[in-house]
């Protein structure tokens, strides 16, 4: 298996522009994270998703940011308009329910906004 | 709710030196805990678990950590370093009978292997 997918790796954009995340679970898996890592804030879980269905979106920091799974095997996570406090590495990482609660993660979208 | 305390965010230490790296956590339910390694510019990697039995939990890669329910610590041992082991770990939680699968993750310790 690829592991979970993420794109892109590396995202530079300017200020007001709209961005969006992307990402594939690993096949099988029923739940998905979407995480912000900052050197101020550490790892923070923004949304997660059980079956495509967001189940916990309280960490999503303003309605600027939003995210979705139209099927299995697809994430997005759009920001708009970006601001440069939203520069960060977004994870996302996915889990089976029967496998002992390990979490896979993707290699992470490096943001930064100038 | 849970919280992790990590105590120390940066540990330098020597190759072949031992290192320990110190995990609190709160709950007034029982946790799943979990120790993740990020290496340079990648994702996290899960490096070891207790679900349950021993407390003494060990990783292929040489690292240990013992779950300590009385002082509610799961501190992360290994005894000789390489400078391969140079990486961010972190400590995580996950309340057993809760719904969700969420992990509640420490602010990390980033460990530096020197020569």
């Amino acid at each position: 298996d690829a592991g979970v997918i993420q794109s892109p790796r590396h995202e530079v954009t300017e200020m007001g522009q709209e961005v969006t995340l992307r990402c594939k679970p690993i096949s099988g898996h029923d739940y998905l994270f979407w995480y912000r890592q900052t050197m101020m804030r550490g790892l923070e879980l923004l949304i997660y998703f059980n079956n495509n269905v967001p189940i916990d979106d309280s960490g999503m920091p303003e309605d600027r940011f939003s995210a979705k799974m139209p099927n299995a095997s697809f994430s997005t996570l759009k920001i708009q308009p970006s601001e440069p406090r939203d520069s960060a590495v977004y994870f996302c990482a996915s889990i089976r329910t029967t496998s002992y609660n390990e979490q896979f993660f993707g290699p992470g979208t490096r943001l930064t906004v100038l | 709710a849970q919280s992790v305390t990590q105590l120390d965010s940066q540990v330098p230490v020597f190759e072949e030196a031992p290192v320990e790296l110190r995990c609190n956590y709160s709950s007034s339910v029982s946790v799943y805990l979990f120790w993740y390694v990020q290496y340079p510019n990648q994702g996290l990697q899960l490096l070891l678990k207790y679900l349950s039995g021993s407390t003494l939990v060990e990783s292929i890669n040489g690292f240990e950590a013992e779950f300590n329910k009385s002082q509610t610590s799961f501190h992360l041992r290994k005894p000789s370093v390489h400078i391969s082991d140079t990486a961010e770990y972190f400590c995580a939680v996950r309340v057993i009978k809760a719904a969700g699968n969420k992990l509640t993750f420490g602010g990390g310790t980033r460990v530096l292997v020197k020569p």
